[in-house]
């Protein structure tokens, strides 16, 4: 069973709509991250709460607003997306430790459909 | 160039014979490394993870890391079916920022 709590497993959107992705861990990790995957493409980055404070943006649209309410929660609020914003997207935990980010530990993902 | 790259697949290796499995990364500052796999339709799980220069062993697997080099390999002994998956090398490139590469296929034919 994973420690990330990732819901809902499978969200379809149309481009008008307002969504929220919502993410949980129970592993007492600090930083929470979003990643966004494509088919047969690696996880890429984008954002990284530390501290429940937002720590990276990696330039994502506006349309994708993340929120830490508190260091076990993390959510991502979706609002006009296009159909290209289709894919699987990640939540992870880790450690902040002396030298940074530990090791990453991955929910199962919420598979974005966007008609 | 790319900040992390792999070698480009698929890889074929028979069951039982060993799979390497290379990454190279851009950033020589970099402290720490991943490797992670992933099943079709399901999300990345940590393998290994590796600090130091020198080889790290869990199992089947070993990681191998030359910071000089800037290059990070994944060793797998005794492959079996159930390592067919995609691996993907990961990067701690600054604090709190883990980047992965582009992932290497991996078929175990039995």
């Amino acid at each position: 069973d994973t420690e990330v709590t990732q819901t809902p497993k499978h969200l379809v959107m149309g481009m008008t709509n307002k969504k929220s992705l919502k993410c949980e861990q129970h592993m007492g990790h600090r930083a929470m991250y979003w990643y966004k995957q494509k088919a047969k493409k690696p996880p890429e980055l984008m954002f990284v709460y530390s501290y429940e404070k937002l720590s990276i943006n990696e330039s994502v649209p506006s349309r994708f607003s993340p929120e830490c309410p508190n260091s076990s929660l993390l959510n991502l609020h979706l609002h006009a997306l296009q159909p290209e914003d289709s894919a699987l997207y990640l939540c992870a935990s880790s450690q902040v430790e002396a030298g940074g980010a530990g090791e990453l530990f991955f929910g199962e993902g919420s598979r974005l459909t966007v008609l | 160039q790319k900040e992390v790259e792999q070698n480009s697949g698929p890889l074929s290796v028979p069951e039982g014979a060993i799979a390497s499995l290379n990454c190279t990364y851009s950033d020589r500052v970099s402290q720490s490394f991943f490797w992670y796999r992933q099943y079709s339709g399901k999300s990345p799980e940590l393998i290994m993870s590796i600090y130091s220069n020198g080889d790290k062993e869990d199992g089947r697997f070993t990681a191998q890391l030359n910071k000089a080099s800037q290059y990070v390999s994944l060793l797998i002994r005794d492959s079996q079916p159930s390592d067919s998956a995609t691996y993907l090398c990961a990067v701690k490139t600054s604090y709190d920022k883990v980047i992965f590469g582009p992932g290497t296929s991996l078929s175990v034919i039995p």
